[in-house]
Parts: C-alpha cells; sequence; structure tokens
C-alpha cells in the first residue's frame, strides 16, 4: 500500500518553462487536494477534486492548472513557471474530510530560476 | 476575511510537561477540525478530528479541545517527550459539503530533556 505517491521529488526549471507534478493515490479516496507550503506561510490550498472529473480552486489557484481524469491521478501543472512558484508542494487524499483526515504525499521540491 | 492562527512562536517545554497548543479562527462556521503534525522534510501527518458537537477528543496522550463559541481548539500533549517536538497544523473545513481544508501556519513545539 503505497499511499500518496508525488513525482518528481526535486526539480529546477527554468522561469517560463511548463511542467507537470504528478500524485497518484492508491486507497480509493476521492478527496484530493494540492497544496504549497512557503517559510512563514504555512500550507496554501492552490486546487482540490471531491471526485473524478471534479475540480474547483483554492487559496491560490492562478498559474495552475488541474484535472482528475480517474479517481487515482490529480496532476499539477505549472504552465509558465515563475520565481514566485518556488516551493514544496504536497499532494493529499482523504476517503472523505468530514469523518478522516488527509493523507500526504512527500512533496516536490520545486525552484525557478 | 476568514483567518486561522496559530502561535507563529516557537513552544519550548520540559520533557514530561503537558505541551498546550492553541488555534484561533474567525468568519468560519466548521463544523469540525483537525489537527496534524509535521517534522522537517515531511509530509502533514492527520492526528486526530474533532466535529463541533465534539467539546473534547482524546487519543492516548493527546487531547484537543473545540469550544465553537470562543471559536478556539486546544490541542494538549500530555506527558511530552523529546520525540513529540515537531510543527502542529491545525486545519478547517468550508464551502459547500465542507470539501475545502485550509491550513494554519503551525506552532513549532520543542521538548527538552
Amino acid at each position: 500500500n503505497a499511499g500518496v505517491t508525488q513525482t518528481p521529488k526535486f526539480q529546477v526549471l527554468k522561469t517560463g518553462q511548463s511542467m507537470t507534478l504528478q500524485c497518484a493515490q492508491d486507497m480509493n479516496h476521492e478527496y484530493m487536494s494540492w497544496y504549497r507550503q512557503d517559510p512563514g506561510m504555512g500550507l496554501r490550498l492552490i486546487h482540490y477534486s471531491v471526485g473524478a472529473g471534479i475540480t474547483d480552486q483554492g487559496e491560490v489557484p492562478n498559474g495552475y492548472n488541474v484535472s482528475r481524469s480517474t479517481t487515482e491521478d490529480f496532476p499539477l501543472r505549472l504552465l509558465s513557471a515563475a520565481p514566485s512558484q518556488t516551493s514544496v508542494y504536497f499532494c493529499a487524499s482523504s476517503g472523505g474530510t468530514r469523518t478522516y483526515g488527509y493523507t500526504f504525499g512527500s512533496g516536490t521540491r520545486l525552484t525557478v530560476v | 476575511s476568514q483567518k486561522i492562527e496559530q502561535n507563529s512562536e516557537a513552544l519550548n517545554i520540559q520533557e514530561g510537561k503537558t505541551a498546550t497548543l492553541t488555534c484561533n479562527y474567525t468568519n468560519y462556521s466548521p463544523a469540525y477540525l483537525q489537527w496534524y503534525r509535521q517534522d522537517p522534510g515531511r509530509g502533514p501527518v492527520f492526528l486526530l478530528l474533532i466535529r463541533e458537537n465534539e467539546k473534547e477528543k482524546r487519543k492516548e496522550r493527546l487531547k484537543v479541545t473545540f469550544d465553537t463559541t470562543l471559536k478556539q481548539s486546544l490541542f494538549h500533549i500530555t506527558a511530552s517527550q523529546p520525540a513529540d517536538s515537531a510543527t502542529y497544523l491545525c486545519a478547517l473545513a468550508s464551502g459547500g459539503g465542507y470539501q475545502k481544508v485550509t491550513f494554519g501556519t503551525g506552532t513549532k513545539l520543542q521538548v527538552i530533556p
């Protein structure tokens, strides 16, 4: 049982490049979310999904796209990387946020130069 | 605007004592509140969930209270150990169906042997 798997663990991008952060879970969870964590800012919600085909914006969605074509996968796309997107990104999933907490992945550390 | 406030200053406590962490919120009407632990370089780990109709919840050495009148939750670790040293985050859900989970910035706890 792998839980929540994020790839890559580390990434360096040049300004203007695009990339996709991968997130997969094997727990059949309906709820999935992407957060970014910056020093002094805590975890900020980027996008979240309550099931396949359903996504919504969080606090800081600009510059990011998501899709949820399957229950298992929830990729996060950076459209045109900017230095302000340098951060640690966490993907999380839950079987139901009224009863269960989120299970987090180990994170992707992204640096945009 | 909605806010979740946790003491940003680190909490230092002697081993064996009870650590008490505070989470205050404004402009939320949460049905439940969650607490997580985060170690450096790792993703948060879910600890406890408490619902609005539950005044107190316990799990081993952990105790959480939830006062919807004061808009506050207290997180207690009794008989604290150096291994309890970590950052502790509270989280609230909002939106229809309480699907959007927002985190506080966390409080760093240091247990001194």
